[in-house]
């Protein structure tokens, strides 16, 4: 059974950094691209970032471009992403999402991360 | 980036209504669209791919259709489980982008 379980989510300071991280089971993770979403709170779904099946290639959103890095580690199964210069905007549900060609076929649970004084 | 808009942005509708949302990308993304249903507290569910490719366990009670610009998800008979928020989302080109999403609530 596929299974992703968000992890590393916190209060931080603006301008502070944080690391999350998504362990993933059930499928042979390095053959996938792998993605993060988020929602804030009340609002809806923003794709931010994805990473190819070797973590050659990346995208992300332009709001997060420069402060955010995806990465992943195939051995360890697991997505990253490594956020800085956090602001209040931020503050939102993180979801790492399994990709394939035309959308994101299984999701974790997510984790709160709050950018907050 | 390529704008979805959805409409409307949110339903009121009883148990065996015929529901209908729509999806609107401001540029033409072929077939590549995908419908998510999502719970408070749960993490989203692909419900179609492609436009129209219904995923594995997914109810045949949903369906959708479209090409180029202009999308449609629809619920047959909606059911008590329905009820909860609906995002389409392009897979033409990055940065995808999600609809703003529509509320399916009871009547």
């Amino acid at each position: 059974e596929v299974e992703l379980v968000e992890s590393g989510g916190g209060l931080v300071q603006p301008g502070g950094s944080l690391r999350l991280s998504c362990a993933a089971s059930g499928f042979t993770y390095s053959s996938y691209w792998m993605h993060w979403v988020r929602q804030a709170p009340g609002k809806g779904l923003v794709w931010v970032s994805r990473i190819n099946s070797d973590g050659t290639s990346t995208s992300y959103a332009d709001s997060v471009k420069g402060r955010f890095t995806i990465s992943r580690g195939n051995a360890k199964n697991t997505l990253y992403l490594q956020m800085s210069s956090l602001r209040a905007e931020d503050t939102a549900v993180y979801y790492c999402a399994r990709g394939f060609t035309s959308g994101l076929d299984y999701w974790g649970r997510g984790t709160l991360v709050t950018v907050s004084s | 980036d390529i704008q979805m808009t959805q409409s409307p942005s949110s339903v009121s509708a009883s148990v065996g209504d015929r529901v209908t949302i729509t999806c609107r990308a401001s540029q033409g993304i072929s077939y590549w669209l995908a419908w998510y249903q999502h719970k408070p507290g749960k993490a989203p569910k692909l419900l179609i791919s492609a436009a129209s490719k219904l995923q594995s366990g997914v109810p045949s009670r949903f369906s959708g259709s479209g090409s180029g610009t202009d999308f449609t998800l629809t619920i047959s008979s909606l059911q008590p489980e329905d009820f909860a928020t609906y995002y389409c989302q392009q897979a033409n080109s990055f940065p995808w982008t999600f609809g703003q999403g529509t509320k399916v609530e009871i009547k």
